[in-house]
């Protein structure tokens, strides 16, 4: 099993731009998340999903879309990118959720907008 | 509001001496206290979970605990290959992510 795919692993974006973080797991896991971490902060939940075609917002949405078509993917769609949005972004998945199932995570893709 | 707190920030230690790292937190409902260890330029990568104070888990040189109000991780002689910084995180009742904290990072010299 690969575990948690993201792509891409680095990217810089200019103010106003727009890009998609890819996410895919071939765990069969039914949860998905998007977190960010800023230096030296913790992980903050952007958006998650509790199963294909079901997302709900986690506690730092704004600015960001997810869909998720599949079990297996879980796009974060940027619009209309700004400076505050530099950070790495990690992808989880996990077979549970309300907080009893280990979270696995993708490496991360660091984003810059300038 | 869940709040997970850290600490130290950092922690410096030489290679062979002992030390805890604390995770305090404030949740209703606790379902699990998750501990993570994260890589420079990585993820993080799951050590143990603990569901109820007074439980314990071990992995070769760590040693998690929990308390009704804080978490411990106890690592034993530790290597430089243990440096890392580990992260703590919450569920609870009625919420389907985790909250983390801000983690701590541990250096261990030889």
């Amino acid at each position: 099993n690969a575990g948690v795919t993201q792509t891409p692993k680095f990217r810089i974006l200019k103010i106003g731009q727009s890009m998609t973080l890819q996410c895919t797991q071939d765990m069969n896991h039914n949860y998905m998340y998007w977190y960010r971490q800023d230096p030296g902060m913790g992980l903050k939940l952007i958006y998650y999903s509790v199963g294909a075609g079901i997302t709900d917002k986690g506690e730092v949405p704004n600015g960001y879309n997810v869909s998720r078509s599949t079990t297996e993917d879980f796009p974060l769609r940027l619009e209309l990118a700004a400076p505050s949005q530099t950070s790495v972004y990690f992808c989880a998945s996990s077979y549970g959720g309300q907080g009893l199932d280990e979270q696995f995570f993708g490496p991360g893709t660091r984003l810059t907008v300038l | 509001e869940d709040q997970v707190t850290q600490s130290p920030e950092a922690l410096r230690l030489q290679e062979g001496e002992s030390s805890s790292l604390n995770c305090s937190y404030t949740v209703s409902g606790l379902r699990g206290l998750f501990w993570y260890r994260q890589d420079p330029g990585k993820g993080p990568e799951f050590l143990f979970t603990l569901y109820s104070a007074g439980e314990e888990k071990e992995k070769e040189r760590l040693k998690a605990t929990l308390t009704k109000k804080e978490s411990f991780l106890h690592i034993t002689a530790p290597k430089p290959e243990d440096s890392a910084t580990y992260l703590c995180a919450v569920g609870r009742t009625g919420r389907r992510a985790l909250t983390f904290g801000s983690g701590t990072r541990l250096q261990v010299q030889p």
